[in-house]
């Protein structure tokens, strides 16, 4: 069975600095999709960056990059200079390319002081 | 466009009772997701249809069943709620079916079971 684990159930990052996510996944598949999802308090669910594990280059979508190591099944979601709009919890997803059946990490609090 | 749009926002509910949930997507789609979050076990996904069929489902019991109309809008229903069924129950819509496209995820219905 495919599992995403987030191990860090909290995080916190001052105003501008830069914070990494982790997420490590479980799944004999050898292609499938990896996403990080951002969900603002009492604000809709948001994609913030997808990738496909078939390409090699780590997407990047503004400020925000993946590390992702396919051997390792690691996807870590980086925020570069980070905005008190940042603030949310931010959930690791995995899926495989069809059916959907999208499984997600427990989340990651994060927390941006000013 | 409007984005996806989830009714009611809240409900409160007896054990025993039965309820419905509606979610209108964003027009052109015609993919809906449903999910369930949790503090406990997190966002687990429930269930998808397209084109009026029911395309995958998540591993819940058959007291939690779906449909979706011809116009691409979609109603989960739970019959004999327990307490464990609160829960913040969140539809996505997407175009087609392909796992890459963007699911846009509505604001939820927060079901609460007394």
């Amino acid at each position: 069975a495919q599992t995403v684990t987030q191990s860090q159930p909290e995080m916190s990052v001052q105003e501008a600095e830069t914070v990494t996510l982790s997420c490590t996944y479980d799944t004999s598949e050898s292609d499938y999709y990896l996403f990080w999802y951002k969900q603002p308090p009492s604000r809709q669910m948001i994609l913030v960056i997808r990738q496909e594990a078939y390409k090699q280059q780590n997407a990047t979508e503004n400020r925000f990059s993946v590390n992702f190591q396919k051997a390792a099944k690691s996807f870590s979601l980086k925020i570069s200079d980070s905005q008190l709009g940042d603030a949310a919890m931010y959930f690791c997803a995995y899926s495989v390319l069809e059916p959907n059946d999208m499984r997600f990490g427990a989340g990651t609090r994060l927390t941006v002081k000013p | 466009k409007a984005g996806v749009t989830q009714t009611p926002r809240y409900l409160i509910k007896t054990r025993g009772q039965q309820v419905t949930l509606s979610c209108s997507p964003i027009s052109g789609h015609r993919s809906v997701s449903w999910y369930q979050q949790t503090p406990g076990q997190g966002l687990q996904f429930l269930f998808e249809y397209f084109s009026e069929t029911q395309r995958n489902k998540g591993n819940f019991p058959g007291r939690f069943s779906g449909r979706q109309f011809s116009n691409s809008r979609s109603e989960m229903n739970v019959s004999t709620l327990e307490l464990g069924d609160s829960a913040l129950y969140l539809c996505a819509s997407r175009q087609g079916l392909a796992v890459q496209e963007t699911q846009y995820f509505g604001p939820g219905t927060r079901l609460l079971v007394l």
